[in-house]
């Protein structure tokens, strides 16, 4: 069955430096949607992903599509003490149920 | 956020025993969806709802059954808990399937003893 891999599984960064995490699929996507989780918290939407090759900002972060549609990636320039938290990726390929990724753990010290 | 109701936030059982754990929703959306989240392995799919008493399973549904008798409620039953179905559990709406983004409730944590 479909895949989704993320990596890494944690991150600590200083607040102030970038955050990147990845995520790869072992069959070609329809879309990605990519979500936070905060400690404690649910996990929340943040984007989705539909064309080949996209690159969308919000504020801070990029998420990209990559063009063969398989893998995905969010960046965080500058990260703040305010970005920790967990970050899913979940992608489907038409008609299939969403498979979620491992998630990236990140964690900012101050 | 969206209007999502998960009951009870928090429960303790023993093993054997069943448990039932409801989500409610107010945005009258037609599919629904329970997920367990587990170190390590992300959110997992147990079963979905996309209708009144039309359910699937998901890649985890082994153990759990689901039922929706209205719009607004999606009930996930463990018959017999155990120790493994000790987890976090996520219900989850949305308005056309999965190519439209999830709205989470707060979560269920299940302890299995």
């Amino acid at each position: 069955g479909q895949q989704v891999m993320q990596i890494p599984q944690y991150q600590h960064v200083q607040e102030g430096e970038d955050f990147t995490t990845y995520c790869n699929s072992s069959t070609t996507l329809s879309n990605i949607q990519w979500y936070k989780q905060r400690p404690g918290g649910h996990p929340v939407f943040l984007i989705q992903l539909v064309k080949s090759g996209e690159v969308k900002k919000q504020k801070i972060l990029t998420f990209q599509f990559g063009e063969a549609k398989k893998n995905s990636s969010l960046h965080i320039t500058a990260t703040q003490t305010t970005d920790v938290g967990t970050y899913f990726c979940a992608g489907n390929n038409a008609g299939n149920m969403l498979t979620f990724g491992g998630g990236t753990r990140l964690m900012v010290k101050p | 956020d969206a209007g999502i109701t998960q009951s009870p936030r928090h429960k303790v059982t023993e093993t054997g025993t069943p448990v039932t754990l409801r989500c409610h929703q107010t945005e009258n959306h037609r599919y629904m969806y329970w997920y367990r989240q587990d170190p390590g392995h992300g959110l997992r799919l147990i079963h979905y709802s996309y209708g009144v008493k039309d359910t699937d399973k998901g890649e985890v549904s082994d153990g759990y059954s689901v039922s929706r008798s209205k719009t607004e409620d999606f009930l996930l039953t463990l018959e017999s808990a155990t120790s493994s179905q000790t987890s976090v559990y996520f219900c989850a709406i949305t308005a056309t399937g999965t190519n439209s983004p999830l709205h989470f409730g707060n979560g269920t944590r299940l302890t299995v003893t």
